[in-house]
């Protein structure tokens, strides 16, 4: 199947720094990805979709200033998390759905996951 | 629009026991419906997928689902439970652009 790789999966930061979170699809091309925030033990919130080439577009509530979006490749997309605080704290997935005939039935393609911890 | 309804937010069964997880929808427009599976600290593995074809559809790691149109229901199963079977599952629907997870449901599994 096809494999979505997240980096890096562990980051611990102070609080007031940003940090930047990479979603690469490794064997095909994916014009769209998706960013979800999940709490412990809850299930996954969709944060923004991202769109290769074109702005990022975020779910009702998520600060677009906060969690900065860049879909520069069809194989890469960014969350960059800015001027972060212990609030930001958690567990952050993008997926992938990729524009291949095998996708297009709204499977999607998940990166291992970036445990985000703001000191 | 579209929804998904898991009930029971924790399963617990005994080792060889039937696993049975259960998923509710909603959607105005046929659905495209799965099963994901996570561990912990992991992201998402897909079972299994109903995409239109046949209405019991097999996964992964012994998992099946049947989906029926008339209950709305997409429930999860597998014969025997085995410990490595232990996670977080999510069931989910598609009908469109966006995917729509469920609250989830974590399986316990006894020894």
């Amino acid at each position: 199947g096809a494999v979505v790789s997240q980096h890096p999966s562990w980051v611990i930061c102070k609080s007031g720094t940003s940090v930047k979170i990479e979603c690469r699809s490794l064997d095909f091309q994916a014009t769209t990805m998706f960013w979800y925030r999940q709490f412990p033990k809850q299930s996954l919130m969709l944060m923004a979709t991202s769109n290769e080439g074109s702005k990022a577009t975020y779910e009702q509530g998520v600060e677009k200033d906060k969690f900065l979006i860049n879909h520069a490749s069809l194989t890469l997309s960014t969350l960059t998390v800015t001027s972060a605080h212990p609030e930001d704290s958690s567990f952050y997935i993008c997926s992938a759905r990729g524009d291949s005939g095998r996708t297009n039935t709204g499977e999607l393609f998940f990166g291992e996951g970036s445990r985000l911890t703001v000191l | 629009a579209q929804s998904v309804t898991q009930l029971g937010s924790h399963v617990s069964v005994s080792e060889g026991a039937l696993v049975l997880l259960r998923c509710n929808y909603s959607s105005s427009v046929p659905p495209y419906l799965f099963w994901y599976v996570q561990y912990p600290n992991q992201g998402l593995q897909l079972l299994l997928k109903y995409t239109s074809a046949a209405t019991l559809v097999k996964g992964i790691n012994g998992f099946e689902a049947e989906f029926k149109k008339s209950e709305t229901s997409f429930h999860l199963t597998k014969p025997s439970a085995h410990m490595s079977d232990a996670a977080e599952y999510f069931c989910a629907v598609s009908g469109g652009f966006k995917t729509i997870f469920g609250a989830g449901t974590r399986l316990f599994v006894k020894a």
